[in-house]
């Protein structure tokens, strides 16, 4: 079936840092491909989202690309806040007639003054 | 705007009592659905519902049972509570099948 794999946490990065949150997917379709993020004591909140091949999704100065060929939707984020604490849920949904979300296991992300 | 809204925040149980928690959107939205999430594992969809009168298992459904009288509502009923249920419960809405999910702000459920 649909899986979704993301790089283990925690990640601990001071601020300004670079970031990246790796993320591949198997699925037997073409997928719509989604990052939520979830602040403590929160629901999960949509980051970005890409439906189809090459195209990148982008928000709040995070950025991920679709690659078919990697199978791949990696996080990436060109220098971090301290707001930026919380964790990170890697997401696909083949749409049709479910639409239901097939998540990673959530990538905590800390970030230091 | 209230998007989803989860009542209670918090409960905690005894094994074997009853309850509902409650999950209503002012989205008009179709899709409704019922995640659990429990430590390091990610969401896992218990019940979802396409539309009102409509609803289906999701990957988890042992234990619970759902209904969608209203295209605004969608309860989840826990019959006889176990400690496995122990965890943080999570209603979502969408418009249609392929758009993004809206979250509510969970409920936290302890058995015990």
């Amino acid at each position: 079936g649909d899986s979704v794999t993301q790089m283990e946490g925690p990640v601990t990065l001071s601020e300004e840092a670079f970031l990246t949150i790796n993320c591949t997917y198997t699925a037997t379709g073409y997928p719509s491909l989604f990052w939520y993020v979830q602040y403590p004591g929160e629901g999960l909140q949509l980051l970005l989202k890409a439906t189809k091949a090459d195209d990148k999704g982008s928000n709040k100065g995070f950025e991920a690309t679709y690659r078919k060929e990697t199978t791949s939707f990696h996080l990436e984020k060109g220098s971090v806040q301290v707001s930026d604490s919380a964790v990170y849920f890697c997401a696909l949904s083949e749409g049709g007639s479910q639409g239901n979300l097939i998540f990673g296991k959530g990538t905590k992300l800390s970030v230091k003054p | 705007n209230a998007g989803v809204t989860q009542t209670p925040k918090f409960r905690i149980l005894k094994i074997g009592q009853s309850m509902t928690l409650q999950c209503a959107q002012d989205m008009n939205h179709n899709y409704m659905y019922w995640y659990r999430q429990d430590p390091g594992m990610g969401l896992k969809l218990i019940y979802y519902s396409v539309g009102a009168g409509i609803t289906d298992k999701g990957e988890v459904p042992n234990g619970y049972n759902v209904s969608r009288s209203t295209t605004e509502d969608f309860p989840l009923r826990l019959e006889l509570a176990a400690p496995s249920q122990t965890s943080v419960y999570f209603c979502a809405s969408s418009l249609a099948g392929s758009q993004p999910q809206h979250f509510g702000d969970g409920t936290r459920l302890s058995i015990l």
